[in-house]
This record gives C-alpha cells, sequence and structure tokens, in this order.
C-alpha cells in the first residue's frame, strides 16, 4: 500500500470547515484513499473513501487532485467532538476476496477551539 | 442493526495468566480483522480472518498469540502467558467482505492490563 503524509497536529475554530492535507504521491490507480478518525480511547471510524471523484457524505468531503497524489478531508461544520486523530489510508481493495488489515500512520490530530 | 461489539471492555490479568478477548462482527460480516495499540502508539494490524479460516497473521507476534473465528460464536483473540508489554487496547474491525471497497468497522476495545 502506498504511503501517506500527513501533518501532525491542526488546530481549527469551533463551526469552521477543518481541512485536513494528505499527500500519498506514490498512490497507484487501483488504490483508494480512505479516512478514518480515532476520539480519544475509542475505536476508529469509518468516514469516507474515494478513488478519483470528490466524495460527500453525511460526515464529510474528500477532494482527490486530478493527478490522485494528494488529497484534503473537509469538515465543513467542525464541533467539539469533531477532536480526534485523522487517518489518511491508501490501500488496494481486490474484487470477491476481502481485504488484507489497514496500516495506520500517526495521523493528524486535530483540535478544535471553542 | 448493532455494531461490532467486544467484550469484555476492561480486562486485568496478572502475569502468566490467559486473556481470552471477544469480538462480534456487524451482522452480515464475514470477516474479522484484529489491531493492537499499544500506549501513546499507533493501530497495528494483527491477524484478518474469515469464518474458519486465518487469511493474513502477518502481524501476530509468533508466541503466544492465537486468533480464530469459528463457525458459530464470536472471534476469540488468545493470549497465553501474558506479559506487561500485552498491556494495550485491543480493537476488533468487521467488514462485509464482499462489496467494494471494504470498509472496516471498529469496536469500541478491550483494554487489557496485566498486572
Amino acid at each position: 500500500d502506498a504511503k501517506t503524509t500527513q501533518p501532525p497536529s491542526m488546530d481549527c475554530a469551533e463551526g469552521r470547515a477543518a481541512n485536513l492535507p494528505c499527500n500519498h504521491s506514490t498512490i497507484s490507480g487501483n488504490e483508494y484513499v480512505y479516512w478514518y478518525r480515532q476520539i480519544h480511547s475509542q475505536g476508529p471510524q469509518y468516514i469516507i473513501h474515494g478513488l478519483k471523484n470528490n466524495e460527500t457524505n453525511e460526515m464529510a468531503s474528500l477532494i482527490i487532485t486530478e493527478d490522485r497524489k494528494s488529497s484534503t478531508l473537509i469538515l465543513p461544520h467542525a464541533t467539539l467532538r469533531d477532536t480526534a486523530v485523522y487517518y489518511c489510508i491508501v490501500r488496494v481493495t481486490q474484487s470477491g476476496g476481502g481485504a488484507d488489515g489497514l496500516t495506520f500512520g500517526k495521523g493528524t490530530h486535530l483540535i478544535i477551539q471553542p | 442493526n448493532a455494531g461490532v461489539m467486544q467484550n469484555p471492555r476492561h480486562l486485568v490479568r496478572r502475569r502468566g495468566q490467559e486473556a481470552r478477548l471477544r469480538c462480534s462482527p456487524m451482522k452480515g460480516h464475514s470477516h474479522v480483522y484484529w489491531y493492537r495499540q499499544l500506549p501513546e502508539e499507533g493501530l497495528k494490524f494483527m491477524v484478518y480472518l474469515q469464518k474458519e479460516n486465518i487469511i493474513d497473521e502477518s502481524g501476530m507476534p509468533k508466541e503466544r498469540f492465537s486468533a480464530e473465528f469459528p463457525k458459530e460464536g464470536p472471534s476469540i483473540l488468545r493470549i497465553q502467558q501474558v506479559v506487561r508489554g500485552d498491556s494495550a487496547a485491543y480493537f476488533c474491525a468487521s467488514s462485509p467482505g464482499t462489496i467494494l471497497p471494504y470498509e472496516q468497522y471498529f469496536g469500541p476495545g478491550t483494554r487489557l492490563t496485566v498486572t
């Protein structure tokens, strides 16, 4: 799986959009970009994933550059409960056969300020 | 639809005892993953199982650790003769494994403390 690079920490004011960058310059054509987060002491939580196109769900938006070498996770209106470590993971998935374990890096510790 | 369930949530064992951690995947999910998070460290993949099969155990320590996912019942992570270094949070995740791209859903974890 391709390696990812994320800033170790970021601050964001409550109510503002939080934009979390991720570099994955060695990504392959069959690798997806996933985002998970871990709120202190809890199990990781799946947020969103994408391959080429931008994606949006009820939690966040994922913007992937045209060359796919980087992406940005956007939390449109951050709340205090969004304070967590956010992980950007790039991995191959295989049709019909399941997939291997996730490789978590150090992630970005996002702190939402009141 | 209930999420991934893990029990116990907290487990205290003395050195040399055995620890058994249980994981019930989400309904309809046939793939289970175990991860370990040591204090102040990131999550590390341990093992990936499907019903009655170990698919990938590349992250499992070579000794004392074993995992199973029987045809009936929860997946079990077993640690024999625990040592203080085994103290960690152990997370289980499940995925349906049949529909791309296989996002994993995590349980709340079991916090193992070895005294």
